[in-house]
This record gives C-alpha cells, structure tokens and sequence, in this order.
C-alpha cells in the first residue's frame, strides 16, 4: 500500500528566509508525486509534480522539489519565502497512469507554514 | 465551468439527519474523487468514480455513505443519520482520467464542502 509521510506537522519561518518541506513516501515502484498547498479556506492548488526525468521540478510560486529514490522522499524547497506563502502544504503519491486502475492519490498529513514578519 | 464547484460551502445540521453534498466537475474531467479533511488530518479518500461507474469506493468509511454519479457529469455524495465524529470539509476534486488511453496524474480540487453536525 501507498503512504505519505510529513515529518513536521508546524514550521515557522521567517519572511525571506528559505524553506524546506520534508516528504518521505512508500510506493512498490516509480510513484507520481505531488505537492499541494491549500490557504485558509480555499482548496488544495497543484505546486508541482513529478511524474519521470528530471528529478528536479520547479513549480509556481518560485517552488521546486527534488525526487531522491535512494530515500524515497520528495523534499519541497524555496529559497525566499514571502508572507503570503503561509498555508498548508500537501505532499501526495499516486501510481503511474500505466498502473492505475484509477488514479487514487494518498496524501501526507500536511506541514503548516507560519511566516514571522 | 471553470472549476471544480461544491455544494453547498457550508452545512450545519443535527446528529441522525442525512445530507446530501454536490460537486460538479471540469468540463471534459472523466475522473471524479471525494476526499474527506477532518480538522487537523490530512485527505482521507473516500471514492473514485471513472464516468458513473465507481471502481474504487474503498474509503467510505461505513455503509452510511453513499455517492453516486450521474451523466459522468456531476456527483452527490450521501451521509445518512449524521454522526458528529463526520464532522469535517468534504472535498470534490476532478482529473483527466482516460485521455489517450492513459491516465493523466493531476486533480484539480474544490473548496470544499464543511460539513457540521450537531
């Protein structure tokens, strides 16, 4: 079975500093990963995602993640941090279109994002 | 429509009533998802419908709830005798699915339908 790992449930951090979200998943092969960010009240918006290649993606908002399959984790990254970037963030894997039967995506438990000014 | 569009936003209602949550899909979006976010989780799945017909309903949680789809188009999903412990946002989200004979891996979601039983 498929699961999605959010070590860190709160990160606080300050505006323009970087940040690092941490995402380990299990998957018996090549996963699709995604990483989602839901602000209060809205619905969850697609940031990236990773489907083969490249292991690096970049994404919108100035985001980008890294796939390392040595440590099954899917680390979201961005280098400046803007105040408007706090939310929560969804890490998710789901099979391969190939795979699927349906295209079923299990989503870690989310790491909330607090911006100090 | 532009969007994944839920209904209704936000449902208060008394513990053993049923409720009834609608979402209506992208145009063109084959595959539809019902998740379920309780305050502080993460996304529960609940079911997944390919056209009208639903593969895989492995998450609904107990035979209280039901979801069915109508015309590949829009979704009603079901509680019946509400619990407080099903408190929570109901989310609708939409993909591709089949296109090209493969399916596509992003799902467009709603904003969710906060459901709060008494």
């Amino acid at each position: 079975a498929q699961s999605v790992t959010q070590p860190d449930i709160h990160i606080t951090v300050s505006e323009g500093a970087s940040l690092e979200l941490r995402c380990n998943y299990s998957y018996g092969a090549t996963p699709y990963l995604f990483w989602y960010v839901q602000s209060p009240g809205q619905g969850l918006q697609l940031l990236l995602k990773y489907f083969s290649g490249d292991t690096l993606v970049q994404g919108i908002k100035g985001f980008e993640a890294e796939f390392k399959r040595s440590q099954s984790s899917f680390n979201l990254r961005k280098p400046s941090v803007h105040w408007s970037d706090a939310a929560e963030y969804f890490c998710a894997v789901g099979a391969p279109p190939e795979r699927a039967a349906g295209n079923k995506l299990t989503f870690g438990g989310g790491t909330r994002v607090l911006v100090k000014p | 429509g532009a969007g994944v569009s839920q209904s209704p936003s936000n449902k208060v209602t008394e513990k053993g009533k049923d409720v009834e949550l609608r979402c209506d899909p992208i145009s063109g979006h084959t595959a539809l998802y019902w998740y379920r976010q309780s305050l502080g989780q993460g996304l529960e799945f609940l079911i997944y419908f390919q056209g009208n017909s639903a593969p895989d309903k492995s998450g609904l949680p107990s035979d209280r709830f039901s979801a069915e789809r109508t015309g590949g188009s829009v979704s009603t999903l079901t509680i019946q005798r509400t619990q407080q412990e099903d408190s929570a946002v109901y989310l609708c989200a939409s993909s591709l699915g089949l296109a090209g004979g493969r399916l596509t891996g992003e799902l467009f979601f709603g904003e969710g339908s906060r459901l709060t039983v008494l």
